[in-house]
């Protein structure tokens, strides 16, 4: 089943901060997420591990709650060049390697 | 490579006709991933290959959708009688051996697939 993501759009003005969700049905082994800007191609941005704690690098942080199935992407105090689609990838317990993607998050930061 | 190659990156075809979209992966890495993204979508997951195993083609939509990929490198994804809703870009994207996975994707720039 397709995670389900939320809000479907955000859109701020520079320096605001932005929490985009992603939740899951099925019981997770980890959570990637991605962003994609308009013409490109998605790109990796962290991944969040079954048992993992919280990461992130610099104002780009996410969390995964294994036993709501729900990982949380953050970003603070927004750059222009964070406008984008952000995509969660979820990997099930019995995926292999094989993520399902949820239909993406579109980030527009203003001046 | 440095990074995953696809080709051709634009590609207009009649409808009916039989498309190859092909995809080159990271040099080592062992996993390859077919996606389709429809215009403004999320991304739609086709079929994905593992080193010598059997590939997951639980994804493709239809028949007409086929894929191999040779000597555990470059891949292809053949689409026969192409129709109007085939239209999206279609991506490929590869990491590295790990089950479960423990590495983030490489997409490459993908295909844009255009059936009129």
């Amino acid at each position: 089943q397709q995670p389900v993501q939320s809000p479907q759009a955000v859109i701020l003005r520079e320096g605001e901060d932005a929490v985009i969700n992603c939740s899951s049905s099925k019981a997770l082994y980890s959570v990637h997420w991605y962003r994609q800007k308009h013409g490109e191609a998605p790109v990796f941005l962290m991944i969040l591990l079954k048992g993992g704690e919280q990461k992130g690098h610099e104002k780009i942080s996410a969390s995964f709650n294994e036993k709501k199935q729900q990982s949380s992407l953050y970003l603070t105090a927004s750059q222009l060049s964070y406008s984008g689609t952000y995509f969660c990838g979820l990997l099930g317990e019995t995926s292999g390697s094989r993520l399902t993607f949820g239909e993406g998050t579109q980030l527009t930061v203003n001046p | 490579g440095a990074g995953v190659s696809q080709s051709p990156s634009n590609k207009v075809t009649e409808k009916g006709k039989d498309v190859e979209l092909r995809c080159d992966p990271i040099s080592g890495h062992t996993a390859l991933y077919w996606y389709r993204q429809s215009l403004g979508q999320g991304l739609e997951f086709l079929i994905y290959f593992q080193g010598n195993s059997a590939p997951d083609k639980s994804g493709l939509p239809s028949d007409r959708f086929s894929a191999e990929r040779t000597g555990g490198s470059v891949s292809t994804l053949t689409i026969q009688r192409t129709q109007q809703e085939d239209s999206a870009v279609y991506l490929c994207a590869s990491s590295e051996r790990q089950a479960p996975l423990v590495y983030g994707y490489t997409f490459g720039s993908g295909t844009r697939l255009t059936v009129v």
